[in-house]
């Protein structure tokens, strides 16, 4: 079956390290995304991509930054761990805006 | 830019009745649809109901179903029949042709046995 694969689950790094957080899917979805999720906000769109060689940044992106090198993967990179990125990540992707995501699991990361 | 409201940060039923879940949303675009998640504790997101906006007639899904106003631009969740699983967190989601979603803050339901 297909599906789409989010590592680590959870994940504690400390301050000023690089962090790097995997997507795997197997839908052949184009579209892939990644949100934080955070009480009192929902999910907040940090970065997308529509395709191979594609990516584009949403409303939160200071600090992080994505790479689409092939179609079933989109990592998240955070440059520079700060306090302010510990939240659940969360990556999702779809065939056409109309039917949805299908999301991952999602990570909880911690900045100390 | 496209918005999304829920003005009930948490709700509460009793098992075997009905709850409703508000959510208004703000769009730009013509042509949209408007999603319902729901996340348990578990933290999966798991897709409960979809709206096309260029229909009128309520979506529907076994126990849950929606109240769409367009001219209002609500799109409400009613739970029927609550069961002791669908407590959770209910997200409102709005969607077009950037096929990039835009959620809402959630809504945190109990459900009392």
């Amino acid at each position: 079956d297909a599906e789409i694969t989010q590592s680590p689950r959870h994940k504690i790094t400390e301050t000023g390290r690089q962090v790097t957080l995997a997507c795997h899917q197997t839908w052949n979805h184009n579209n892939m995304f990644w949100y934080r999720q955070d009480l009192g906000h929902g999910l907040r769109l940090i970065h997308y991509s529509y395709g191979v060689q594609d990516t584009n940044k949403g409303e939160v992106s200071d600090g992080y930054s994505v790479s689409r090198s092939n179609t079933e993967d989109l990592p998240l990179t955070l440059e520079s761990a700060a306090s302010s990125q510990t939240s659940v990540y969360f990556c999702a992707s779809s065939e056409t805006g109309s039917r949805g995501y299908t999301f991952g699991s999602g990570t909880r990361l911690t900045v100390v | 830019a496209q918005t999304v409201t829920q003005s009930q940060p948490e709700m509460s039923v009793q098992e075997a009745e009905t709850v409703t879940l508000s959510c208004t949303y703000d769009t730009s675009e013509s042509d949209y649809y408007l999603f319902w998640y729901k996340q348990p504790p578990s933290r999966q997101m798991i897709l409960v109901i979809r709206q096309e906006a260029y229909k009128q007639q309520n979506a529907t899904e076994n126990r849950f179903s929606v109240n769409f106003q367009k001219a209002a631009k609500s799109f409400s969740l009613k739970i029927s029949d609550s069961q002791l699983g669908d407590a959770a967190m209910y997200f409102c989601a709005s969607g077009g042709a950037t096929n990039k979603l835009i959620f809402g803050t959630g809504t945190l339901l109990a459900v009392q046995p």
